[in-house]
């Protein structure tokens, strides 16, 4: 069965602190997709990435990076010097290669203080 | 603006009532999505639309909801009889093909509240 797993309920750092967001999933599939999404206060989920199975490389976007390793099952988020307007519920999910709907985790809410 | 947009906002109703729920998708997007948020939960599909289909309605937890795409681009959430429970946030997603694992981009959201 599938299923995405963010142990982090909230995490709260200062401004400038570098955090990582955990995302685990469960798959039977070799062909999956993974993604993160960001929903601030406004309540609208914004796309971050989209990665597929076949491709392991980290990959990196100003602030943000992810980290893919198939071999833990584990699709992290980090964003390095974090500032206010980070905060917010970041959502890893999971889409199987035979389905159209998006497997979500339960968010992590992050709080960045400044 | 070009995302998806979704209509009311919010919605507050008594227990019993029927609500519909409205979600413009972003222009040229032939797939639709609908999910439901519970507060403090992730998201949970319900439906899904390519073209004017319901191509997985598996995710709807009951006869008492229901959504149509008639001319392939709005779509309408009905949901009769409503209950407390059905309170939640339902968010309307759009891709473009629907090509699967495709990205799905996400409308504001309707709050709804059943009294």
């Amino acid at each position: 069965a599938q299923k995405v797993t963010q142990a982090q309920t909230e995490i709260s750092v200062v401004e400038k602190e570098d955090v990582t967001l955990d995302c685990v999933y469960e798959t039977r599939d070799t062909t999956y997709y993974l993604f993160w999404y960001k929903q601030p206060p406004s309540g609208e989920l914004v796309f971050l990435i989209r990665r597929n199975s076949f491709d392991e490389q980290n990959e990196i976007s100003g602030r943000y990076s992810w980290n893919f390793q198939k071999s833990t099952s584990s699709f992290n988020f980090t964003i390095t010097a974090s500032q206010v307007v980070d905060s917010a519920v970041y959502f890893c999910a999971l889409s199987e290669l035979n389905t159209d709907k998006l497997i979500f985790g339960t968010g992590t809410r992050l709080q960045v203080f400044p | 603006g070009a995302g998806v947009s979704q209509t009311p906002s919010n919605k507050v109703t008594e227990k019993g009532k029927y609500v519909e729920l409205r979600c413009d998708p972003i222009s040229g997007h032939t797939a639709l999505y609908w999910y439901r948020q519970s507060l403090g939960q992730g998201p949970e599909f319900l439906i899904y639309f390519q073209g004017t289909g319901a191509a997985d309605d598996s995710g709807l937890p009951n006869d008492r909801f229901f959504a149509v795409r008639p001319e392939g681009s709005v779509s309408t959430l009905k949901i009769q009889r409503t209950e407390r429970g059905d309170s939640a946030v339902y968010l309307c997603a759009s891709s473009f093909s629907g090509r699967r694992q495709e990205t799905q981009y996400f409308g504001p959201g309707t709050r709804l509240l059943v009294l």
